[in-house]
């Protein structure tokens, strides 16, 4: 079976760029989550949506960040305009939430961002 | 308040040997899993071990187990018999039953000594 599914792996952009990061999520997940690594603040939930309705976007630094999931096997997370400090390690994960529980989360490969 | 707290930055282990990662948590709720990722030098986040916060008998998974004090709110990882492929990034965290929002510790890097 295909894990989650993350494009692109890599990214460069120059600062100012608007930078659009996709995710596929693994197949009957309805719970999609990102996530932004770095080292001084580790990881860091950034959004997550139920049945693509987002939930809480608490974690979402700034007005420059937004996410989008506009079908269940399909979701978004852009920055525009993008900054040097949102370098970092981008992740997506899906898991599968049912009535009283949720099961395991499983994260894509990541993109990793570099903002000159 | 949901919380959890990996009070070792960093461990080294020789190989072959045991080690043990620790992690407590704190939450209200009485329903939850809790889980141990696995984040080696490729970035991926792999999952080692899950507990279902209900079950008394503690988790195995081969050469890993967990030492699971739902009084106590600790879940700790074993890793017997270390190997050099263990060297990675540890990550506790749980998920509790009426919120689908996981929550992550700031990880225990650790390394496999040959």
């Amino acid at each position: 079976d295909a894990g989650v599914i993350q494009s692109p792996r890599h990214e460069v952009t120059e600062m100012g760029q608007e930078v659009t990061l996709r995710c596929k999520p693994i197949s009957g997940h309805n719970s999609l989550f990102w996530y932004r690594q770095t080292m001084m603040r580790g990881l860091e939930l950034l959004i997550y949506f139920n049945n693509n309705v987002p939930i809480d976007d608490s974690g979402m630094p700034e007005d420059r960040f937004s996410a989008k999931m506009p079908n269940a096997s399909f979701s978004t997370l852009k920055i525009q305009p993008s900054e040097p400090r949102d370098s970092a390690v981008y992740f997506c994960a899906s898991s599968l939430a049912y009535a009283g529980g949720t099961d395991t989360q499983y994260f894509g490969p990541g993109t990793r961002l570099t903002v000159l | 308040a949901q919380t959890v707290t990996q009070s070792q930055p960093e461990m080294s282990v020789q190989e072959a040997e045991t080690v043990t990662l620790s992690c407590t948590y704190d939450t209200s709720e009485s329903n939850y899993y809790l889980f141990w990722y696995k984040q080696p030098p490729s970035r991926q986040m792999i999952l080692v071990i899950r507990q279902e916060a209900y079950k008394q008998q503690n988790a195995t998974e081969n050469r890993f187990s967990v030492n699971f004090q739902k009084a106590a709110k600790s879940f700790s990882l074993k890793i017997s018999d270390s190997q050099l492929g263990d060297t990675a990034m540890y990550f506790c965290a749980f998920v509790t039953y009426n919120f689908n929002k996981f929550y992550f510790g700031s990880g225990t890097k650790l390394n496999v000594k040959p």
